[in-house]
C-alpha cells in the first residue's frame, strides 16, 4: 500500500518570500501522479500542482514549483512571492492509475500561514 | 467552480438515524469518488463508481454504501450514525478510470450529535 508523509503541521512565511512544504511517499509502483491540493478556510479543494512520476522536469505552475527526487521518494513544494490568499492548508497526495483503482492517497496536510 | 455538485452543504443529525449524500459530477465524467475528512482520519479514500459500477473500495465501513445511478449522480448513504462519523465528504469526479484528474465538489459537512 503506498502511504504519504507531510511531517510539518505547520508553517508560517512573511508575504512576498519563499516557503517549501515537504512531503515523502513509499510505493513499490513505478508509474506514479503526485499532487498537492490546496485546501483554504472555504474547505474547496482545489489542484495547485501534479507530477508524472516518469517526467524527470520538474513540474511548476506560476509562482509553485516541485523538487521531485524519485530515488528518495521525495516531492516537496515551494512557493515563490507568497501571497496571504495563499493561507490555507496544502495536501501532499499520490495515485497510481494501474489497475481499476485511480483513488488519491493523502498525506495528513500542512497548514500554511502567510503573514502581512 | 470545480462543476461538481453536493447537496446539502449541511446536515446535522443525530446517533442512529441514516442520511443520504448526493453528488453530480461534471458533464462527461464517468468517475465518482467520495472521500471522508475528519479530524482524526484525514483524507481517506471511501469509494470509487465509474459509469454505474463499483470499481474500487477504501476504508469504508459497512454502516455505509454508494451508488451511482444511471444518470451518473452518486448518493452515499450513511446510517446508524456515530458521532464519530462527523465529518467532510467530498464527492470527486474524473473523465474515466485511469489518470486524470479528479475535481472536487464543495463538500457535506455531516454533524452527528
Amino acid at each position: 500500500a503506498q502511504t504519504v508523509t507531510q511531517s510539518q503541521p505547520e508553517m508560517s512565511v512573511q508575504e512576498a518570500e519563499t516557503v517549501t512544504l515537504s512531503c515523502t511517499y513509499d510505493t513499490s509502483e513505478s508509474n506514479y501522479y503526485l499532487f498537492w491540493y490546496k485546501q483554504p478556510p472555504s474547505r474547496q479543494m482545489i489542484l495547485v500542482i501534479r507530477q508524472e512520476a516518469y517526467k524527470q522536469q520538474n513540474a511548476t505552475e506560476n509562482r509553485f514549483s516541485v523538487n521531485f527526487q524519485k530515488a528518495a521518494k521525495s516531492f516537496s513544494l515551494k512557493i515563490s512571492d507568497s501571497q496571504l490568499g495563499d493561507t490555507a492548508m496544502y495536501f501532499c497526495a499520490f495515485m497510481s492509475p494501474t489497475g481499476a483503482n485511480s483513488k488519491l492517497t493523502f498525506g495528513k496536510g500542512i497548514t500554511l500561514s502567510v503573514r502581512p | 467552480d470545480s462543476g461538481v455538485t453536493q447537496t446539502p452543504k449541511h446536515l446535522i443529525t443525530a446517533t442512529g438515524q441514516r442520511v443520504t449524500l448526493r453528488c453530480s459530477p461534471r458533464s462527461g465524467d464517468l468517475s465518482v469518488y467520495w472521500y471522508q475528512q475528519s479530524l482524526d482520519q484525514g483524507l481517506q479514500f471511501l469509494i470509487q463508481y465509474y459509469n454505474g459500477e463499483e470499481r474500487a473500495k477504501g476504508n469504508i465501513l459497512e454502516r455505509f454504501s454508494a451508488q451511482q445511478f444511471p444518470d451518473l449522480h452518486s448518493e452515499l448513504n450513511l446510517s446508524s450514525l456515530e458521532l464519530g462519523d462527523s465529518a467532510l465528504y467530498f464527492c470527486a469526479s474524473s473523465k474515466n478510470r485511469g489518470y486524470n484528474e479528479q475535481f472536487f465538489g464543495p463538500g457535506t459537512r455531516l454533524t452527528v450529535l
